[in-house]
């Protein structure tokens, strides 16, 4: 069965503490993986990708992830956290993108709070 | 770039009546359209995917007949809440993808709708 993971429903870090959230996949094809973040009601906006290649990935606002396929893992980090970091963090897996496009699969998030 | 709106943000209706929300791609042609519902504190689950031109794909328990989606051009998706219940409150997202990066889905803001 297709399914993400994400361990850990809640974590507090202190501001400039280094972050790692993980994720689990399991999929069964070749997996296209994402991490995205969402703020209170707002949308997902777009972390970092990996399709392939090198399986550490840089994103936008200090984020990495690094694919391990033994591990069927795709950990999102940061070596410092700001307070505007605190979010809702989801990882999603989806295929190779046909004409018809390819849904994401959802892990459940982790909600990540940041102390000062 | 990689732009995707939604409109209305929040709605709040009555019992039975019906309610549109629009999802534009604005700067890419949006090929695939995806809808998808999100409760409170939990991760998004897919209603349904739709590729301009033709008939929605929905997910399993996902009633087609209430949740009604056109994708009438490359830039615009519609999901149509009809006969709407105190059930159908919810977060409603759409994702885009297509020329802009047909591996990638792009986030719109969310539709908050409340069904009094």
């Amino acid at each position: 069965a297709q399914s993400v993971t994400q361990p850990d429903i809640h974590i507090t870090v202190s501001e400039g503490a280094s972050l790692e959230l993980r994720c689990n996949y399991s999929y069964g094809a070749t997996p296209y993986l994402f991490w995205y973040v969402q703020s209170p009601g707002q949308g997902l906006q777009l972390l970092l990708k990996y399709f392939s290649g090198d399986t550490l990935v840089q994103g936008i606002k200090g984020f990495e992830a690094e694919f391990k396929r033994s591990q069927s893992s795709f950990n999102l980090r940061k070596p410092s956290v700001h307070w505007s970091d605190a979010a809702e963090y989801f990882c999603a897996v989806g295929g190779r993108a046909n004409q018809a496009g390819t849904a994401l699969i959802f892990g459940k998030g982790t909600t990540l709070s940041v102390s000062s | 770039g990689a732009v995707v709106s939604q409109h209305p943000s929040r709605v709040i209706c009555k019992s039975g009546t019906s309610v549109k929300i629009e999802c534009r791609s604005l700067d890419f042609q949006a090929t695939t359209m995806f809808w998808y519902r999100q409760f409170p504190k939990q991760s998004l689950m897919l209603m349904a995917t739709s590729n301009e031109g033709s008939k929605a794909t929905y997910e399993q328990g996902v009633e087609k007949d209430k949740f009604l989606i056109n994708h009438a051009s490359l830039t615009l998706s519609t999901l149509t809440v009809t006969s709407a219940h105190p059930e159908d409150s919810s977060f409603y997202i759409c994702s885009a993808s297509g020329t802009g990066g047909a591996d990638t889905q792009y986030f719109g803001p969310g539709t908050r709708l409340t069904v009094l």
